[in-house]
């Protein structure tokens, strides 16, 4: 089965940039998004079809997708960002992936 | 604004079975997709099933196919997970979440609060 892979963890200083990968085979000919959820909450969408931000998020993130790593990345970040963070991708057997999730602390 | 609530969360013994339900608001139910989501305690999330906006489309992780049955009623507005066959390892919140259209891809632009389901004996 098709596994996306991120790292555990990231740490920031505010307002410096976080950068969470997401890997996995071929994943820059899929599209992927991907979500934050908040202790206690439901995941949020804030990145789709690798670079679009749905309304209401802020401009601070983006995300990239080639190869085999899709990026998100968080510019200017700030303490309610503080969140576990997870990718999502659609393979190609009709079946949902999400990555592994990365915890980001906002130091 | 749009809503999704679910229902139908409990504690259940392995073997036996639960049905979950999520009841949709402010939204016009019959244009989307439908899916449910679970994220077993401290862990991350895993995807279950997905229900076309029709009903003629689902499909399933591997983990539950021919156990699970999701459906919908879109007269009612309510989309529904049959869960038999019960183990501990189905040990999770469930979400229902509804599918973005039009955007190339599969992803989730609404979620509900889940409800817990735990298997123990």
């Amino acid at each position: 089965s098709y596994e996306l892979t991120q790292p555990p963890s990231v740490s920031v200083s505010p307002g410096q940039t976080a950068s969470i990968t997401c890997s996995g085979d071929k994943l820059g000919e899929m599209y992927a998004g991907w979500y934050q959820q908040k202790p206690g909450q439901s995941p949020v969408l804030v990145i789709y079809r690798d670079t679009e931000r749905p309304s209401g998020i802020p401009e601070r993130f983006s995300g990239s997708n080639s190869g085999n790593t899709a990026t998100l990345t968080i510019r200017g970040t700030q303490a309610m960002d503080e969140a576990d963070y997870y990718c999502q991708a659609w393979d190609t057997s009709t079946s949902c992936v999400f990555g592994t999730g990365t915890r980001v602390t906002v130091l | 604004q749009d809503q999704l609530l679910e229902s139908g969360g409990g504690v259940v013994r392995p073997g036996r079975s639960l049905r979950l339900s999520c009841a949709a608001s402010g939204f016009s139910f019959s244009n989307y997709a439908l899916h449910w989501v679970r994220q077993a305690p401290g862990k991350g999330l895993f995807w279950v099933a997905s229900i076309s906006y029709d009903g003629s489309k689902r499909y399933y992780a591997d983990s539950v196919k021919g156990r699970f049955t999701i459906s919908r009623d879109n007269s009612k507005n309510t989309l529904s997970l049959q869960m038999n066959s019960l183990r501990t390892e189905d040990t999770a919140l469930y979400y229902c979440a509804r599918e973005l259209i039009g955007a190339q891809g599969t992803f989730f632009d609404s979620w509900g609060q889940g409800t817990l389901v735990s298997v123990s004996s």
